[in-house]
């Protein structure tokens, strides 16, 4: 079964900060994996995806990784803002669409 | 594009009653829609696959006699939590994939909120 694991569960920085979120999962049989932003109470926005096949995107101020063998990616967000203040999941598409989430990053920012 | 959206946003209702909760991909096609459930500072957990013109397949643990899914057309599935409880309530989440498969992004819907009293 896959397990899926982020760390740390709360990061509290400085505005201007680079910063990286970790997300860690046990089968490396994966589909893709995805970084989601979700605000409270609100649902979720897909940030990035990363196929199987590749080892990073980037768009705008975030670029994650993804090293498959290690079961590992991260999320780094550069030059961290206010409004970037959220809840960050990752999940894993083991196939068949299915996603397993992962435990979640409370991020917040503060000026 | 990729919008999916959810109605309502937030429920409220007694104990022993159903609600239905719809989720609509508004500018796409989805063969498949998924239902999350989420607890208070907890991730989603996957409960059931929607299926156009098909049955859900359920997660195991989710009852599918309390948790009915209806996948009525590419653009719209529904869940109606029957006989609702307190320990029902929850954050709904539901998500979309488009008819694109090799890209296999989900699309997810703003939320519903359910209060059982």
């Amino acid at each position: 079964k896959q397990e899926v694991t982020q760390i740390p569960a709360a990061l509290s920085v400085p505005e201007g900060e680079n910063l990286v979120l970790n997300c860690s999962f046990t089968d490396s049989a994966i589909y893709n994996l995805q970084w989601f932003r979700q605000d409270p109470g609100k649902g979720l926005t897909s940030l990035l995806l990363i196929q199987s096949s590749q080892r990073e995107q980037t768009s705008g101020r975030l670029n994650a990784s993804l090293d498959k063998s290690s079961g590992r990616s991260t999320l780094y967000i550069a030059a961290s803002q206010p409004g970037d203040s959220a809840t960050y999941l990752c999940a894993v598409n083991g196939g068949g669409n299915k996603l397993t989430f992962g435990t979640g990053t409370q991020l917040k920012v503060e000026l | 594009g990729a919008v999916v959206s959810q109605h309502p946003s937030r429920v409220i209702c007694k104990s022993g009653t159903s609600v239905k909760i719809e989720c609509r991909s508004l500018d796409f096609q989805a063969t498949t829609m998924f239902w999350y459930r989420q607890f208070p500072k907890k991730s989603l957990m996957l409960m059931a696959t929607s299926n156009e013109g098909s049955k859900a397949t359920y997660e195991q643990g989710v009852e599918k006699d309390k948790f009915l899914i209806n996948h009525a057309s590419l653009t719209l599935s529904t869940l109606t939590v029957t006989s609702a409880h307190p320990e029902d309530s929850s954050f709904y989440i539901c998500s979309a994939s488009p008819r694109r498969v090799t890209y296999n992004e989900q699309f997810f819907g703003p939320g519903t909120r359910l209060t059982v009293l």
